[in-house]
């Protein structure tokens, strides 16, 4: 099944204890993004891949680092995490450039920093 | 600046009535539009899109839009609502930008819809 894998759902953490949020596909997907679900906000991207080994920031980076290492996974990475960090986080993938018809998203990882 | 609004916070709907949620957007050129719906405890799921062609699109679970060039809108309707469609619902716009694309989200829509 196509799918985009993320781990853990749920994650209860205290502040400045580093943690990594796991992110996989199976789709073969060029492109994988980091979001944040907040109310009132909808979705806001952390940061993107365009392909192995290029990344850049999306609209809310700080606090945040995300690596790709391989084409399948994109671990999005909390150094230092605080309490505004608490959010929905999700993952997801498309193809690559003019392919990029949508997403497919991963069923989220809801964090809270105490 | 380039930006999807989705006007309304809830939408309530009986069952069996004709639902439309709302979405407005402001993008320079050609837009790449997009429905996608979250049920409670997951992950966004795709409903349809609007890349060319006709402006009534056709999608999952009965779902359609259509794309109103003049007005800037892709309104999300269905002809008769279900209880199984309550669900939180976002409206989102392909846009070009560093040599590829980033996709902006509006607020969401939760439509409730009553038995």
């Amino acid at each position: 099944e196509a799918q985009v894998t993320q781990n853990p759902r749920y994650l209860i953490t205290v502040t400045g204890k580093k943690l990594t949020v796991t992110c996989s596909q199976n789709m073969n997907h060029e492109y994988m993004s980091w979001y944040r679900q907040d109310p009132g906000l909808g979705l806001r991207q952390i940061y993107y891949s365009m392909n192995v080994e290029v990344t850049d920031k999306g609209d809310v980076p700080e606090g945040y680092k995300v690596s790709r290492k391989e084409k399948r996974n994109f671990p999005l990475i909390l150094e230092s995490p605080s309490p505004n960090q608490t959010s929905l986080y999700f993952c997801a993938s498309s193809q690559g450039g003019h392919r990029n018809y949508g997403y497919t998203f991963g069923s989220g990882t809801r964090l809270t920093v105490v | 600046a380039q930006s999807v609004a989705q006007p309304e916070d809830q939408v309530n709907v009986a069952e069996g009535n004709p639902l439309t949620v709302k979405c407005t957007y402001s993008v320079s050129g050609n837009p790449y539009l997009f429905w996608y719906v979250q049920y409670p405890n997951r992950g966004l799921q795709f409903l349809l899109k609007y890349i060319t062609g006709d402006n009534l699109v056709k999608g999952s679970y009965g779902f359609e839009a259509e794309f109103n060039k003049s007005q800037t809108s892709f309104h999300l309707k269905k002809p008769s609502a279900l209880v199984s469609d309550s669900a939180l619902y976002f409206c989102a716009v392909r846009v070009p930008t560093s040599g590829t694309y980033k996709y902006i989200f509006g607020t969401g829509t939760r439509l409730k819809v009553l038995a």
